[in-house]
């Protein structure tokens, strides 16, 4: 079992829609990330949280949203997306930003717009 | 900037080992990595090592690091049809900032 726990598993969603995946660690790590993966292609980071404050956008589209609300969780909020933000997103932690221990990912939300 | 390599795709039979390679271009002292992905699922982290190692054993799984050719290789023994997944190996920097650089995945697909 992965000790990154993502919420919900798979997302369908409208174009107008507004949703928020969810991800949440309980092994003490200060850093978090999202990424974005398509299919058979390697993750791509998008953000980087390290004690809880927003440390790397990676040039993401606004109607992408992340939010750490404490330093177990965090969010990413969805508006208006379009058709080629359908992929796996995947949460990840870490001991730190910069630290060498390794990230610890979750499953990932499958995530569907119509 | 940096790039990790990786082949395609790998096909072995089942009780034989695999050995899945990886080359990266950092001259920096860096840490290399592997992640196993199942289908639908997310990133397994497998093993890491230091570049200042050479291999790294860890039951069925032994990762052999030549610094000078900058090229680390997975050996899996006695694969298993559990086995068949993507493999990524990654690299990082020690100490830097700069996040993980990943390689295209390997699909490894293990024949009864």
């Amino acid at each position: 079992d992965t000790e990154v726990t993502q919420t919900p598993k798979h997302l369908v969603m409208g174009m107008t829609n507004k949703k928020s995946l969810k991800c949440e660690q309980h092994m003490g790590h200060r850093a978090m990330y999202w990424y974005k993966q398509k299919a058979k292609k390697p993750p791509e980071l998008m953000f980087v949280y390290s004690y809880e404050k927003l440390s790397i956008n990676e040039s993401v589209p606004s109607r992408f949203s992340p939010e750490c609300p404490n330093s177990s969780l965090l969010n990413l909020h969805l508006h208006a997306l379009q058709p080629e933000d359908s992929a796996l997103y995947l949460c990840a932690s870490s001991q730190g930003q910069d630290s060498n221990q390794p990230q610890h990912f979750g499953d990932g939300t499958r995530l569907s717009i119509l | 900037g940096e790039d990790v390599e990786q082949s395609l795709f790998l096909s072995v039979r089942e009780g034989d080992s695999s050995v899945i390679n990886c080359t990266y271009t950092d001259s920096s002292s860096t840490y290399l990595y592997w992640y196993k992905q199942e289908p639908g699922a997310g990133l397994q982290l497998l093993t890491y090592i230091f570049s200042n190692m050479d291999m790294k054993q860890d039951q069925r799984l032994t990762v052999l690091l030549n610094k000078k050719d900058k090229h680390l290789s997975l050996r899996i023994a006695d694969t298993q049809t559990g086995d068949s997944a993507i493999y990524f190996c990654a690299e990082r920097e020690a100490g830097s900032a700069r996040q993980l650089t990943f390689g295209s995945g390997t699909q490894l697909t293990v024949l009864p």
